[in-house]
């Protein structure tokens, strides 16, 4: 049952620590998202990546988050330093990107973080 | 840029009803457009994925239809049940798939 995968599924820390969240997409996709979810803001896309390389990040946060794909199954999403408007459920998806340009994206259970 | 709106906010129906949620986006220049399932503190199940030279698609006793010129989507779902209880969110694929457009989601609950 292929599915995407995301660590750790809860992460509590201190303002101004790191954090790194992973997700391992579903073999053979060839992207991944990473959206936050709040009440207030609903689902952003913070970064989007396309065979490994970044395409889009213009959701992120530049000078805190960084996002980056070391191999095909592994993604990461770090924020240094944390502050507690960061505090969200963070969500990494895989697709297929067709030739035509549709993508079915599947979602991993996300992270929920919070910043104190 | 585009914008994704549904309505209802929240629904809450008797079991066995028939229901439809609609979804409407501002660009109808679109890949294709995906409806979701989100149980509380979970992720997102995939429901259905219509492209966009489709009008519709059909899993069990959910029906989603296209109006890609009208910016319109609808979700129907049949005879719904207490199991169907959640929050639905669709999303619009546009940009050569780089991106996924949520809307604000439906909050349905079906009552035993």
């Amino acid at each position: 049952d292929a599915r995407v995968t995301q660590t750790p599924r809860h992460k509590v820390t201190e303002m101004g620590q790191e954090v790194t969240m992973r997700c391992q997409p579903i073999l053979g996709h060839n992207t991944v998202f990473w959206y936050r979810q709040t009440m207030m803001q609903g689902l952003e896309l913070l970064a989007y990546f396309r065979n490994r390389a970044p395409l889009d990040d213009s959701g992120m946060p530049k000078d805190r988050f960084s996002a980056e794909m070391p191999d095909a199954t592994l993604a990461t999403l770090k924020i240094q330093p944390s502050e507690p408007r960061d505090s969200a459920v963070y969500f990494c998806a895989s697709g297929r990107v067709s030739g035509a340009g549709n993508t079915e994206a599947f979602f991993g259970q996300g992270t929920r973080l919070t910043v104190v | 840029k585009q914008e994704v709106t549904q309505i209802p906010a929240a629904l809450s129906v008797p079991e066995g009803e028939n229901l439809v949620l609609n979804c409407s986006f501002t660009d109808s220049a679109i890949y294709n457009l995906q409806w979701f399932r989100q149980d509380p503190g979970k992720g997102l199940t995939s429901l259905l994925l219509i492209q966009s030279s489709q009008r519709e698609q059909t899993s069990g006793r959910l029906n989603a239809s296209l109006d890609k010129s009208s910016g319109r989507s609808t979700l129907y779902i049949a005879a719904s049940q207490p199991g169907d209880s959640a929050t639905y969110l669709c999303a619009v694929n546009d940009n050569y798939g780089q991106n996924f457009v949520f809307g604000p989601g439906t909050r349905l609950s079906v009552l035993p």
